[in-house]
């Protein structure tokens, strides 16, 4: 089984600048998230998606931030304008069953906001 | 507002012995319980979880213990070896339903 694939692995950008990053579950994964990292925390959870429609995006600062899921496979999530606390590794994830049982992370897109 | 606590951000432990990881939390919604392991440059796999019905789960060398009542669990590794060397995060889910909420880390040192 193909795992979670991002890209790009990384990516540096000024600040003020538009970033995208990408991320293709695994096949037949009905749920998909977008977790934050930051440099010595845990991930945080910025996006839920069950199939194309979104189940939690309480934490997603909504006026820099925005993600999609077209068609229900792979996602994408924007950030414009970045700003310098947006450095971090940003982590997608699948799970088949929509619970925490079976949660598969990608690599992550580490982004640097110079 | 942390709901999952850390509170070690470091353990260095020799090869051959046990390390504990240990992990808090404060929502008392939390019964399903997971642990992670990550690699530099990688994304968080998992090792191991424990439902708030059970008070010990293990797998090989990695034991999880729950403690409901003072809402703590732990992670033993034993024999501990230095391919286990790795930032390891706690993580925990309400009804199994909920996102993971995960803890600040803790990065295990194996030293040989």
């Amino acid at each position: 089984e193909a795992g979670v694939a991002q890209s790009p692995r990384y990516k540096i950008i000024e600040k003020r600048q538009s970033v995208a990053f990408w991320c293709n579950p695994i096949s037949g994964h009905a749920t998909l998230y977008w977790y934050q990292q930051i440099l010595g925390q845990g991930p945080k959870l910025l996006i839920q998606f069950q199939n194309n429609g979104v189940v939690d995006d309480s934490q997603l600062p909504k006026d820099r931030f925005s993600a999609e899921r077209l068609k229900g496979v792979d996602s994408t999530l924007k950030i414009q304008p970045a700003k310098l606390e947006d450095s971090a590794v940003y982590l997608c994830a699948s799970s088949l069953t929509g619970t925490a049982y079976g949660y598969t992370f990608g690599s992550g897109t580490r982004l640097t906001v110079v | 507002d942390q709901q999952v606590k850390q509170n070690s951000p470091s353990l260095s432990v020799q090869e051959g012995r046990i390390s504990i990881l240990n992990c808090d939390y404060t929502n008392s919604m939390f019964d399903y319980f997971l642990w992670y392991k990550k690699y530099p440059a990688e994304g968080p796999t998992f090792l191991i979880s424990i439902s708030s019905i059970k008070d010990k789960n293990e797998d090989g060398r990695f034991t999880v213990f729950l403690n409901k009542s003072a809402k703590h669990l732990s992670l033993h590794i034993v024999p501990s070896q230095p391919g286990d060397s790795a930032v390891y995060f706690c993580a925990a889910s309400a009804s199994g339903n909920t996102p993971l909420v995960f803890g600040k880390g803790t990065r295990l040192s194996v030293i040989a």
